[in-house]
């Protein structure tokens, strides 16, 4: 149990262009969802939380309106990277908690994004 | 704020030996829990093993045990008999207090198993 999926798992696009990300829990609901980036052989960094049906919380240094947070069901939340541009390329992941562990948090595979 | 210590960027171990990472932590939270997540070549991050702080005893899963000295902050994962898919990136992470969802990782020490 408590598999969550990301959509696509690799996506080019062209610089000024947006992209969206799906992150989705497949076998139980997730109260809370979590947005991360991450660069080669370097650590996760949270991006974004979100809770079902509220507004994203971001954390410090990371742009509200490039990176667009979507929580719409308990069992979806959505990653646009608007106006994208070479340095936003990245290892994308996502998670979800409120499984049957409530405090676990359970991974995507990721997505990787190329800004050409 | 929380912290999350890893001073060993890489480590190496030969087949069937056995390998430490170290981890260290800092939090004024009373309630909190500790992880070491598993990141192979393929980026998916997988569980090892978590450990709940107000539990004395350390966590064990197989292979791979945990030693939690709560004073210290300190929590550190041996792997034993390593094996050659035991190689990836280990992260340690913390979650803690009302937030307890929200995990603060370590820097990541990446683990060679030599043949």
């Amino acid at each position: 149990g408590a598999v969550v999926s990301q959509h696509p798992s690799w996506v080019i696009c062209k610089s000024g262009t947006s992209v969206k990300i799906e992150c989705r829990s497949l076998d139980f609901q997730a109260t809370t969802m979590f947005w991360y980036r991450q660069f080669p052989k370097q650590s996760l960094m949270l991006m974004a939380t979100s809770n079902e049906g509220s507004k994203a919380t971001y954390e410090q240094g990371v742009e509200k309106d490039k990176f667009l947070i979507n929580h719409a069901s308990l069992t979806l939340s959505t990653l646009t990277v608007t106006s994208a541009h070479p340095e936003d390329s990245s290892f994308y992941i996502c998670s979800a908690a409120g499984g049957i562990v409530s405090y676990e948090q359970y991974f995507g595979p990721g997505t990787r994004l190329t800004v050409t | 704020a929380q912290t999350v210590t890893q001073s060993q960027p890489e480590m190496s171990v030969q087949e069937a030996e056995t390998v430490t990472l170290s981890c260290t932590y800092d939090t004024s939270e009373s309630d909190y829990y500790l992880f070491w997540y598993k990141q192979p070549p393929s980026r998916q991050m997988i569980l090892v093993i978590r450990q709940e702080a107000y539990k004395q005893q350390n966590a064990t899963e197989n292979r791979f045990s945990v030693n939690f000295q709560k004073a210290a902050k300190s929590f550190s994962l041996k792997i034993s008999d390593s094996q050659l898919g035991d190689a990836a990136m280990y992260f340690c992470a913390l979650a803690g207090g009302t937030s307890y969802g929200k995990l603060t990782f370590g820097q990541g020490t990446i683990l060679t198993v030599h043949p």
